[in-house]
């Protein structure tokens, strides 16, 4: 079975903290994918990689940074929590085409106090 | 760029019954894809059925199957013979054939199951 993981279903953070999400698909998956899931604005790419150690911004790439240091692994980083970054983060990996599935992970639910 | 539209936030349909989830797009791109995926309560977000543009024969999954009209931009998802198990929020996505398969989502139609 193919899989995606992601390291917490929830998690609460202070306003201002560094907050590390992660994410690792055992698919030897080339692309992989952050969004950013809100009610009545559907899903939201925030980054994606291509390869080790590259990345490209999505559409709402602010306030965010990513690090693929492994091809398995996928991190989202926000350097300074805000509250307006609580939400439904989550993690994608493709084989690399446009005509390709995307297998998700399960979503980390993060709130900002 | 890319927007995909879906105007129903919320649909309901009776046990066993047809329904159909409405979607919208539009893109510059020549050669591109339609996707609809489906994400359960508390569950992971999975693939329902995927449309090449170029073809224009619809796509069917079983009971899945969609009405796509290319001149239209309108990428519909129909569910027939309805069950409890398709109760979810349905997403409506379009990617480039040039876009590393980046994905562009609608705003989702939550579909609740009547018994």
């Amino acid at each position: 079975d193919v899989k995606v993981t992601q390291s917490s279903r929830y998690l609460v953070k202070r306003t201002g903290e560094k907050v590390f999400l992660e994410c690792v698909q055992d698919m030897d998956h080339e692309n992989m994918f952050w969004y950013r899931q809100d009610p009545g604005l559907g899903l939201r790419l925030i980054y994606f990689s291509y390869d080790v150690k590259m990345k490209e911004k999505g559409d709402i790439p602010e306030g965010y940074s990513v690090s693929r240091e492994k091809k398995e692994r996928f991190s989202l980083i926000l350097e300074s929590a805000s509250t307006n970054q609580t939400s439904m983060y989550l993690c994608a990996s493709g084989p690399g085409q446009g005509i390709d599935e995307q297998y998700f992970g399960p979503g980390t639910r993060l709130t900002v106090t | 760029a890319q927007t995909v539209t879906q105007s129903q936030p919320e649909m309901s349909v009776q046990e066993a019954e047809t329904v159909t989830l409405s979607c919208t797009y539009d893109t510059s791109e020549s050669d591109y894809y339609l996707f609809w995926y489906k994400q359960p309560p508390s569950r992971q977000m999975i693939l329902v059925i995927r449309q090449e543009a170029y073809k224009q024969q619809n796509a069917t999954e079983n009971r899945f199957s969609v009405n796509f009209q290319k001149a239209a931009k309108s990428f519909s998802l129909k569910i027939s013979d309805s069950q409890l198990g398709d109760a979810a929020m349905y997403f409506c996505a379009c990617s480039s054939n040039f876009g590393n398969e980046k994905l562009t989502f609608g705003t989702g139609t939550r579909l609740t199951i009547i018994p």
